[in-house]
């Protein structure tokens, strides 16, 4: 089925730095999700998206939801070894339920 | 949001078997999803789990091979058929609650096939 591109495919970094990953689409969407996934569990909501230009915070999470309305984007500040996880996008056009996800972003955290 | 118990956590399965996956709710929803995650991969689409009716699943599923049940708005159910190795995933159900345009999942069930 289609997925969202997302960049970069994994990368390490060290505790304290700054992270910053994005989701593309060829299609327009409403709605964009950012879910992380630890080891052995279901991917958990971590910041929802509904509109154009919208930037939305939690925590240490910042996403906003590209102009274009067909990329997102997510920056974790200040990184812990606890952000290690898999970071997937999602995202849905008007006039369907189901939501695309994207190819994940790895993030390993070296403290 | 809802919470999700999702049946075995994991199993190892021999070749040929079964596997029934168990997702209940602690809250009545309308939308239920199952999906499949592919060791390393994305999550995929198998299919609208709908209460009272046939599912309706994505291309590339066929009821004969993943028949999902939901006699109720809080519990469903995924079949894993005639297994064989590259049924090997992780297995999760998911649900959209009313007024909330996001999917919570449940833990998943990772399904080794030996």
């Amino acid at each position: 089925g289609q997925q969202l591109n997302q960049s970069p495919q994994s990368m390490f970094i060290q505790e304290g730095e700054d992270v910053s990953m994005n989701c593309t689409s060829s299609s327009i969407f409403n709605t964009w999700l950012w879910y992380k996934q630890d080891p052995g569990e279901g991917p958990v909501l971590l910041i929802a998206l509904y509109k154009a230009g919208e930037l939305t915070s939690n925590g240490r999470l910042t996403a906003q939801f590209g102009i274009t309305r067909k990329d997102s984007f997510l920056n974790i500040s200040a990184s812990i070894p606890s952000d290690v996880g898999i970071y997937f996008c999602a995202g849905r056009t008007s006039g369907t339920y189901k939501y695309i996800f994207g190819t994940g972003t790895r993030l390993k955290v070296l403290a | 949001s809802a919470v999700i118990s999702q049946k075995p956590s994991r199993d190892i399965c021999q070749r040929g078997t079964s596997l029934t996956i168990q997702c209940q709710v602690d809250s009545q929803v309308t939308m239920m999803f199952w999906y499949r995650q592919q060791p390393g991969q994305s999550l995929t689409l198998i299919a609208t789990a709908n209460q009272g009716s046939e599912a309706t699943y994505e291309s590339g599923f066929v009821i004969d091979k993943f028949p999902i049940s939901r006699p109720n708005l809080t519990f469903s159910t995924l079949t894993v058929s005639n297994m064989s190795p590259e049924d090997s995933s992780i297995y999760l159900c998911s649900v959209e609650e009313k007024g909330q345009a996001s999917y919570t999942f449940g833990s998943g069930t990772r399904l080794t096939v030996v």
